[in-house]
């Protein structure tokens, strides 16, 4: 069974670090583009990220460019998301999902709160 | 890249179709077969329920089914049932390599 599972979240104070993992089991990792996705409190679902299956190209929503990174380990099948200079805005559960032109699976997501 | 338009809720009584539409461009919606459909319960992750415009996952009911005119691509569901209420949100690939999102609909079983 295809597996995804995100961790890393918590609680930060605007300016902060936070760096996500994404452990991903039941399929071969190092076939596919990864993508990060974010939904805010009561919101719709915004894409956020997505590297290529070999790590050698990566693209960001404007909102995050310049301040998140994202990346991958595929001898560890794992995803990772590097989130610096976090803004209110940023607060929002964060998924993971394989993506061959369509998102599945996805991860159970894991929250990042921005707060002072 | 903006959000794609859906409406913000559509709602029907056990047993009817209803549709939902997801409204965007020539560089997202309207450029390629590349829509998908999701359904997500409160405080659950998004499930794929369409893929490529039309295509049903393999587990996914046959009262679900897609299709796309120009820039616009609709979800219909046949038979409506309690489990079916849900946030729906369509996606598309768009030429500048990223993902779009639908604004999201929640259906309600009256």
């Amino acid at each position: 069974e295809m597996q995804l599972v995100e961790s890393g979240g918590g609680l930060v104070q605007p300016g902060g670090s936070l760096r996500l993992s994404c452990a991903a089991s039941g399929f071969t990792f190092s076939n596919y583009w990864m993508h990060w996705v974010r939904q805010a409190p009561g919101k719709g679902l915004v894409w956020v990220s997505r590297i290529k299956p070999d790590g050698t190209r990566t693209d960001y929503a404007d909102s995050v460019k310049g301040r998140f990174t994202i990346s991958r380990d595929n001898a560890k099948n794992t995803l990772y998301l590097q989130m610096n200079s976090l803004r209110v805005e940023d607060t929002a559960v964060y998924y993971c999902a394989r993506v061959e032109r369509w998102f599945d699976p996805w991860g159970q997501g894991t929250l990042v709160t921005v707060s002072s | 890249q903006s959000a794609l338009t859906q409406p913000a809720s559509v709602s029907g009584s056990p047993g009817q179709s209803i549709t939902v539409s997801c409204t965007g461009t020539s560089s997202d919606v309207g450029g390629y077969n590349y829509v998908s459909w999701y359904q997500q319960h409160p405080g659950k992750a998004p499930k794929l329920m369409i893929y490529d415009v039309s295509n049903r996952p393999s587990g996914v009911s046959n009262r679900f089914s897609g299709s796309k005119s120009g820039n616009t691509a609709s979800l219909t569901i046949s038979g409506l049932q309690a489990e079916d209420e849900a946030d729906y949100y369509c996606s598309s690939y768009a030429s500048s390599g990223s993902y779009v999102f639908g604004t999201g609909t929640k259906v309600t079983v009256l």
